[in-house]
């Protein structure tokens, strides 16, 4: 998986309880993503970091936020979980953004995420 | 709404035939890219189409591009049963992050 390890790969919590899950990739590409995944959805974007302490929101932010500190880490908090959120969460790397023909991303083997 | 589309939901067929699968998209695009994903796996890159580009080949896939339509379709030629596994289709419209569709599920029967 593209030197992208995403780590837990299986959590289960409980609903209200804070999670972080972290994507570290070793190839030092500036772009990172975080996609969630459900059925009938594909990927939808959570947040996206170009550059180090540089994110964005994506189309389903609500309730998570992120953080960057170091090139390789890329870390996705849900500050409250809830039902809803359970999912499979996806990290994503690219060397280039959005408008490259370079633009190509690669992921992390994901973390499956329940809130119960 | 997904930017990208993919049709069928599904696709069944046997070894040795073509899988054809289609990707409809509603704004302009700088690149289209289609990805493929195996149960439990997370998605692989296949291949990239530039929005000057009709057509490009990739080993055993071609894929088409029509932008007047807003289309596009992946044909895997003489298929395998190691193929199967879920395809999506990827839109770069050079704004924040790329576009994912709902994606194709093939199963190739040995």
């Amino acid at each position: 998986d593209a030197g992208i390890t995403q780590s837990p790969r299986h959590k289960v919590t409980e609903t209200g309880t804070p999670v972080t899950l972290r994507c570290h990739q070793t190839e030092n590409h500036r772009y990172m993503y975080w996609y969630r995944q459900d059925p009938g959805h594909g990927l939808r974007l959570i947040h996206y970091s170009y550059g180090v302490k540089d994110t964005d929101k994506g189309e389903v932010s609500d309730g998570y936020s992120v953080s960057r500190s170091k090139t390789e880490d890329f870390l996705l908090t849900l500050e409250s979980a809830t039902s809803s959120q359970t999912s499979v969460y996806f990290c994503a790397i690219s060397a280039t953004g959005s408008g490259s023909d370079k633009n190509i991303q690669y992921f992390g083997a994901g973390t499956r995420l329940s809130v119960l | 709404s997904q930017q990208g589309e993919e049709d069928p939901q599904a696709l069944s067929i046997q070894e040795g035939e073509n899988a054809t699968m289609n990707c409809s998209y509603k704004t302009s695009i700088n690149n289209l890219q289609w990805y493929r994903q195996n149960s439990g796996r997370g998605l692989v890159h296949l291949i990239l189409i530039r929005s000057n580009e009709r057509e490009k080949h990739s080993g055993r896939l071609r894929v088409t591009l029509d932008t007047s339509k807003k289309s596009s379709s992946l044909l895997i030629t003489a298929s395998r049963a190691a193929d199967t596994a879920s395809y999506f289709c990827a839109t770069d419209t050079g704004r924040r992050a790329l576009t994912f569709g709902s994606g194709t599920r093939l199963q190739v029967q040995p």
